[in-house]
């Protein structure tokens, strides 16, 4: 098993829906996880950061981490166009917080 | 500068070639990155760097790879005798370190063609 392992997908949505990105992790001792986004032929961009168990929301996305099963989520509210891009989930390797593990990407695209 | 600055952007050696890959991270960030990123697949961890202390260099593949920061700013990744296995985009990433030090700031990259 993959340290992290995402859909691939492509994944793709009406301008408006919800954009569900889904992200698993074998490591049951990793605190910290992070989202990236991709743009084709650009560098990752971080968009969120969850830390504990639960959701958090910041703006139209919201992260859900839950330990217990080892999955992290992301959602996309109000689904635009401008988001279609590859999400990458990432956890840390050891103790390094910045050492990371990056999934292969899910490749959304928002179609208006 | 405000973000991470990577140079040359695009670099294409003939196989053999020795190479290097210039990285200027965020003013004052103390921890700096470097990762591979080959084509569909997410970044792979090379090494990195706490101010000009190499702290963890298990990712780079081969005796080939070399990266330096001797006085905490600018990194260089040195690639000695290109192999063709050796294209990607090499990332650049910097981050402030401690409980931030996961959000990580990459740069643009640098895309290496060997041929």
């Amino acid at each position: 098993q993959k340290e992290v392992e995402q859909n691939s997908g492509p994944l793709s949505v009406p301008e408006g829906a919800i954009a569900s990105l889904n992200c698993t992790y074998s490591d049951r001792g990793s605190q910290s996880f992070f989202w990236y986004r991709q743009y084709s032929g650009k560098s990752p961009e971080l968009i969120m950061s969850i830390y504990s168990n639960g959701d958090k929301e910041d703006g139209r996305f919201t992260a859900q981490l839950n330990k217990a099963s080892q999955y992290v989520s992301l959602l996309i509210r109000d689904s635009q166009p401008s988001d279609s891009a590859t999400y990458l989930c990432a956890v840390p390797r050891g103790s390094t917080l910045g050492r990371l593990y990056f999934g292969r990407g899910t490749q959304l695209t928002v179609w208006p | 500068g405000a973000g991470v600055s990577q140079s040359p952007r695009y670099k294409v050696a003939k196989r053999g070639q020795d190479v290097a890959l210039r990285c200027d991270p965020i003013s004052g960030h103390v921890s700096l990155f470097w990762y591979q990123q080959a084509l569909g697949q997410g970044p792979e961890f090379l090494t990195y760097f706490q101010n000009e202390a190499q702290l963890d260099k298990s990712g780079l593949p081969s005796d080939r790879f070399f990266a330096e920061r001797p006085e905490g700013s600018v990194s260089t990744l040195k690639i000695q005798r290109t192999q063709q296995e050796d294209s990607a985009v090499y990332l650049c990433a910097s981050s402030l370190g401690g409980t931030a030090a996961g959000e990580l700031f990459f740069g643009e990259g640098s895309r290496l063609t060997v041929l």
